[in-house]
């Protein structure tokens, strides 16, 4: 199984352009995740999807945008790029079992730059 | 989600057991421990959780204080490969899993040759 899978890996943008990165897993987990890690700094969430379909915010939201429209994919939109948005992206997933928060599966990121 | 408090940073020889302390004094009743690691350029690890008993893995052991303000992850024979930053986060048991993780700044371990 590859888990789940992030692409690209780096990508400099120029202020003002937009890009989708890319993200899936191929676990058939119902949750996923977007976080975004700054340099020295915990993780923080962006956006999360319980299913295809279904999407809502995280802690930092402004700037992004999200659809879901598998289970199996969940592509993270950066509109109008800003030096703000340098940062480590990273996708997670986890499975549905019943109510109990199961552990959730990291990608290895997609390292950004905006100059 | 309660607050946890952990070192910035840690030493331990290869071969020894490392001991990673969290306090977590707020926890409340319904709400797990979790571990999780991240390696130097990688997506964060699971670790390992519990609620209160202590637990182990084929990677680590978790200590839960008896009234659950505190835990202790322990490597019992730490190696190179596990330098890295170390995560403590308590979290809600239940609501299926739909919200996210709250990452702090964890514990920087560096293991020794």
């Amino acid at each position: 199984n590859a888990g789940v899978t992030q692409t690209p890996k780096f990508r400099i943008l120029k202020i003002g352009q937009s890009m989708t990165l890319q993200c899936t897993q191929d676990m058939n987990h119902n949750y996923m995740y977007w976080y975004r890690q700054d340099p020295g700094m915990g993780l923080k969430l962006i956006y999360y999807s319980v299913g295809a379909g279904i999407t809502d915010k995280g802690e930092v939201p402004n700037g992004y945008n999200v659809s879901r429209s598998t289970t199996e994919d969940f592509p993270l939109r950066l509109e109008l790029a800003a030096p703000s948005q340098t940062s480590v992206y990273f996708c997670a997933s986890s499975p549905y079992r019943g109510r109990h928060n199961q552990p959730q599966h990291f990608g290895d990121g997609t390292r950004l730059s905006i100059l | 989600d309660a607050k946890t408090t952990q070192p910035p940073s840690m030493d331990c020889a290869e071969g020894r057991a490392a001991n990673l302390p969290c306090n977590h004094s707020t926890i409340s009743g319904n709400e797990y421990v979790y571990w999780y690691r991240q390696i130097h350029s990688q997506g964060p690890q699971y670790i390992i959780h519990g609620l209160k008993n202590n637990e182990t893995n084929e990677m680590a052991s978790l200590i839960i204080t008896e009234d659950r303000k505190s835990s202790t992850l322990i490597l019992p024979h730490a190696t190179l490969r596990d330098t890295a930053v170390y995560y403590c986060i308590v979290r809600v048991a239940s609501g299926g899993g739909a919200d996210g993780l709250t990452f702090g700044k964890g514990t920087h371990l560096i293991i020794q040759p």
